[in-house]
């Protein structure tokens, strides 16, 4: 399997454009998980689905960010207009199930997003 | 909220060496699962060690090894025979079972390996 995929893989844009950054669930796994890591908060949550419904986005920053799951293969996190503080990592991550169980969370190779 | 803290922001270490990098959470339950994630440069995040709360022998996978003391609520990794690719971010993280899916991360352990 080729694990999680996240693409691109860097991103630098001026603030006020939309980024959209895209993920790739290993096959078969129900679970979702966006997360943004930052030197100052380190790894936070901002949204998972489950059977491409989300479940709690609790952890989206605000409006300006969005997340979808058109199907089980598919996941993007839009930010829209984007600013200087959205400058992190963006991890994309699956599980086959909750991740309580035996099964963990897989991790795809991050994001790095630049707002200037 | 469950909460898990990671009191070294940075430490370093011999090669050959043995490092302990600590970590404390913070919970009202009883079952849960508890993680050690390494975070290379390459930035992918890549699982290191788990532990079952429920369980009373440490995790061990090789040269990663886990000292869990469940009253004190305290889960360091020991790495035995440090290797320069251990080089790397580590992250404690924890999670409830049958709760929430979400996993709680500490700020990380930038961890150093001298040759």
């Amino acid at each position: 399997d080729a694990g999680v995929i996240q693409s691109p893989r860097h991103e630098v844009t001026e603030m006020g454009q939309e980024v959209t950054l895209r993920c790739k669930p290993i096959s078969g796994h129900d679970y979702l998980f966006w997360y943004r890591q930052t030197m100052m908060r380190g790894l936070e949550l901002l949204i998972y689905f489950n059977n491409n419904v989300p479940i709690d986005d609790s952890g989206m920053p605000e409006d300006r960010f969005s997340a979808k799951m058109p199907n089980a293969s598919f996941s993007t996190l839009k930010i829209q207009p984007s600013e200087p503080r959205d400058s992190a990592v963006y991890f994309c991550a699956s599980s086959p199930e909750g991740s309580w169980a035996l099964d963990e969370q897989y991790f795809g190779p991050g994001t790095r997003l630049t707002v200037t | 909220a469950q909460t898990v803290t990671q009191s070294q922001p940075e430490m370093s270490v011999q090669e050959a060496e043995t490092v302990t990098l600590s970590c404390t959470y913070d919970t009202s339950e009883s079952n849960y699962y508890l993680f050690w994630y390494k975070q290379p440069p390459s930035r992918q995040m890549i699982l290191v060690i788990r532990q079952e709360a429920y369980k009373q022998q440490n995790a061990t996978e090789n040269r990663f090894s886990v000292n869990f003391q469940k009253a004190a609520k305290s889960f360091s990794l020991k790495i035995s025979d440090s290797q320069l690719g251990d080089t790397a971010m580590y992250f404690c993280a924890f999670i409830q079972e049958g709760g929430s899916e979400k996993l709680v991360f500490g700020k990380g352990t930038k961890l150093t390996v001298n040759p």
